[in-house]
């Protein structure tokens, strides 16, 4: 089955630096990739979405990254905001309806 | 609109005691999910309905855990005879369908801890 390795784990970044956060997925049949950003005491939000068929989508300071051939997806966060900071989950969907989740990365952006 | 929504919050429960944990998922979506997140983890899936149906149980961790939807909408998940390693907080999702449209969306959650 699928598997999704995501690093690093955590990340400290100055306001106004970039973020990037890397994924790997392990089966090549998987054609959506989200990304889901998790605040203290909430659920996971939607924040952005990849199709197999696209190599990179923007939505203003957040962009992914797909790259099919190697397997790879990342998150890009530029200009980072306080309010940025939180859990970053990346998210594999093969063939089924099943998303399987990266373990996480804890960003915090330093006023 | 309305998001999803999960009740409790928060559960507290003595070992081996019964616990019910609902969802009620956007209004219109037809796919429901469980999942699993344990302290500092990413999360775990557990079940997935398509309509009332349950396709996949897979993912449910024994045969203490079970889960039923009604009328295509509210979902109920059951753990019996709670076990300390059950504490974490149940996420649950819907979607559209889990076809062509794959965005799914989480309710807050509910945190179970079993003392």
């Amino acid at each position: 089955g699928e598997n999704v390795e995501q690093h690093p784990s955590t990340l400290s970044v100055q306001e106004g630096d970039s973020a990037v956060i890397k994924c790997t997925y392990s089966d090549s049949a998987s054609n959506y990739f989200p990304w889901y950003k998790q605040e203290l005491g909430k659920g996971p939000q939607l924040i952005i979405d990849i199709r197999s068929n696209v190599g990179e989508k923007k939505d203003q300071r957040i962009a992914v990254t797909l790259n099919k051939t190697a397997k790879h997806f990342s998150l890009h966060i530029t200009e980072t905001q306080p309010e940025d900071s939180a859990v970053y989950f990346c998210a594999a969907k093969d063939s089924s309806y099943k998303l399987i989740f990266g373990s996480g990365t804890r960003l915090l952006v330093r006023p | 609109g309305a998001g999803v929504s999960q009740s409790p919050s928060n559960k507290v429960t003595e070992k081996g005691k019964d616990v019910e944990l609902r969802c009620d998922p956007i209004s219109g979506h037809t796919a429901l999910y469980w999942y699993r997140q344990s302290l500092g983890q990413g999360l775990e899936f557990l079940i997935y309905f398509q309509g009332n149906s349950a396709p996949d149980k897979s993912g449910l961790p024994s045969d203490r855990f079970s889960a039923e939807r009604t009328g295509g909408s509210v979902s109920t998940l059951t753990i019996q005879r709670t076990q300390q390693e059950d504490s974490a907080v149940y996420l649950c999702a819907s979607s559209q369908t889990s076809g062509s449209s794959y965005e799914q969306y989480f309710g807050p959650g509910t945190r179970l801890t079993v003392t």
